[in-house]
């Protein structure tokens, strides 16, 4: 099945702990995006990577970190400086400039 | 700055009736426009995308009007059904030097009722 894998469905952090939130597709997509989507608001661009080995900034970049080592894969590191991390984050990719396709998303909450 | 906007709330509509949602804009030029559909802790689903050189598009019971004089999107389910409501995602893209940003509206929860 092709498609894009979120993993955990639901991550506990406590305070002062960064934590990593895996995000793989087997699409054979080049482009890969991170969102943020709190209760009642539209989807924020976190990070997005057009390509391998490089990403690029979105719009709430502060707090957060990103690698492309993989086509396959895109994490997202939630740091400690991120003060108020709690919402629910979707990762996506796509090949060209139109669609997006997204995963199930993960669920961080703040002990 | 620039804007999406999308009617916060919910719409209520009886099975078998066109549900009509918005998606307005401002200081936005898009290449195109989407829309996407997302259930209760899922992630969202692309439905239909239009560009801005034209008016319509339709796909089965869905069809999506794009006016850049207005600004204005508007997205029909025709013949609706308890199982359309969802929240509905308007999504624009500018494509910038950046590549294929898109910037999504609050989105419009629909409810379709027996």
């Amino acid at each position: 099945d092709g498609g894009i894998t979120q993993s955990p469905k639901y991550l506990f952090r406590k305070e002062g702990q960064n934590v990593t939130l895996s995000c793989e597709q087997n699409l054979n997509h080049d482009a890969m995006y991170w969102y943020r989507q709190d209760p009642g608001q539209g989807l924020r661009l976190i990070y997005y990577s057009q390509i391998v080995n490089d990403f690029q900034k979105g719009d709430i970049a502060e707090g957060y970190s990103v690698s492309r080592e993989k086509k396959e894969s895109f994490p997202l590191t939630v740091t400690s400086a991120q003060k108020n991390p709690t919402a629910f984050y979707l990762c996506a990719s796509s090949m060209g400039a139109e669609t997006q396709y997204f995963g199930p998303g993960t669920r961080l909450l703040v002990l | 700055s620039q804007k999406i906007e999308q009617n916060s709330e919910a719409l209520n509509i009886q099975e078998g009736k066109t549900a009509t949602l918005t998606c307005n804009y401002t200081n936005y030029s898009p290449a195109y426009l989407q829309w996407y559909r997302q259930d209760p802790g899922r992630g969202p689903v692309f439905l239909l995308l239009i560009r801005e050189n034209e008016k319509e598009k339709r796909k089965e019971r869905l069809k999506v009007t794009f006016d850049t004089t207005l600004k204005q999107s508007l997205f029909h389910i025709t013949a609706s059904q308890p199982a359309d409501s969802a929240t509905y995602l308007c999504a624009l893209s500018l494509l910038t030097g950046g590549g294929n940003k898109l910037t999504f509206g609050t989105g419009t929860q629909l409810k379709v009722e027996l």
